[in-house]
């Protein structure tokens, strides 16, 4: 019964490349969440996704975040262009519905260089 | 948007009883408080939830004040592990709300 999968734990980038940042939920959860935590900061809500639908992205950036629950596989959180801002924890948590409280996982660590 | 008020850091003594207050004199009816805490570097860990009522688990005790404006997280025996940053969240129990995570109390468990 694993528990919430990311993937990579550390990616290294160069300014300008892309980043993906995959999440494998708990088994039975529908609803994906993102959070960034930039060095010596909280945690920031991003985006909250559930099978193929986005539900609130009010914390994504408005340009180079997107994100994606789809109907197989992981959720992605992907990064075009990025920038040495960008460095930061990126933490993945899943729920079986909004309602409850969510699992979390170990976080993927991007440094831009 | 945390809504909570926490002390920035406190140390406890290990092996006694860590207490942990949080402020949230603003919390509506539907809203439940949460802890997490996130053990440096980790991905948050839930440690327990409640509405009105005090709650126990093999984790540790939510005490919620009968005005539910502040409530207080026990951890009965502090180890040297339980050293974290400690996030008391309040959040409607209906569907579609996220956690939102303040700045949180550091706990340092000394020896």
């Amino acid at each position: 019964n694993a528990g919430v999968m990311q993937n990579p734990r550390h990616l290294v980038r160069r300014r300008g490349q892309e980043a993906r940042l995959r999440c494998s939920p708990m088994k039975g959860h529908s609803h994906v969440y993102w959070y960034r935590q930039l060095p010596e900061e909280g945690l920031k809500f991003m985006v909250y996704l559930q099978k193929e639908n986005i539900i609130d992205e009010s914390g994504m950036p408005k340009e180079r975040f997107s994100a994606e629950f789809p109907k197989e596989g992981p959720s992605i959180l992907r990064i075009q262009q990025v920038v040495r801002g960008d460095s930061a924890a990126y933490f993945c948590a899943s729920s079986p519905d909004a309602s409850y409280g969510y699992t979390f996982g170990s976080g993927t660590r991007l440094t831009v260089v | 948007d945390a809504k909570t008020t926490q002390p920035t850091s406190m140390d406890c003594a290990e092996g006694r009883a860590a207490n942990l207050p949080c402020n949230h004199s603003t919390i509506s009816g539907n809203e439940y408080v949460y802890w997490y805490r996130q053990i440096h570097s980790q991905g948050p860990q839930y440690i327990i939830h409640g509405l009105k009522n005090n709650e126990t688990n093999e984790m540790a005790s939510l005490i919620i004040t009968e005005d539910r404006k502040s409530s207080t997280l026990i951890l009965p025996h502090a180890t040297l592990r339980d050293t974290a940053v400690y996030y008391c969240i309040v959040r409607p129990g209906y569907t579609g709300n996220q956690f939102y995570f303040g700045t949180g109390t550091s706990l340092t468990v000394i020896p």
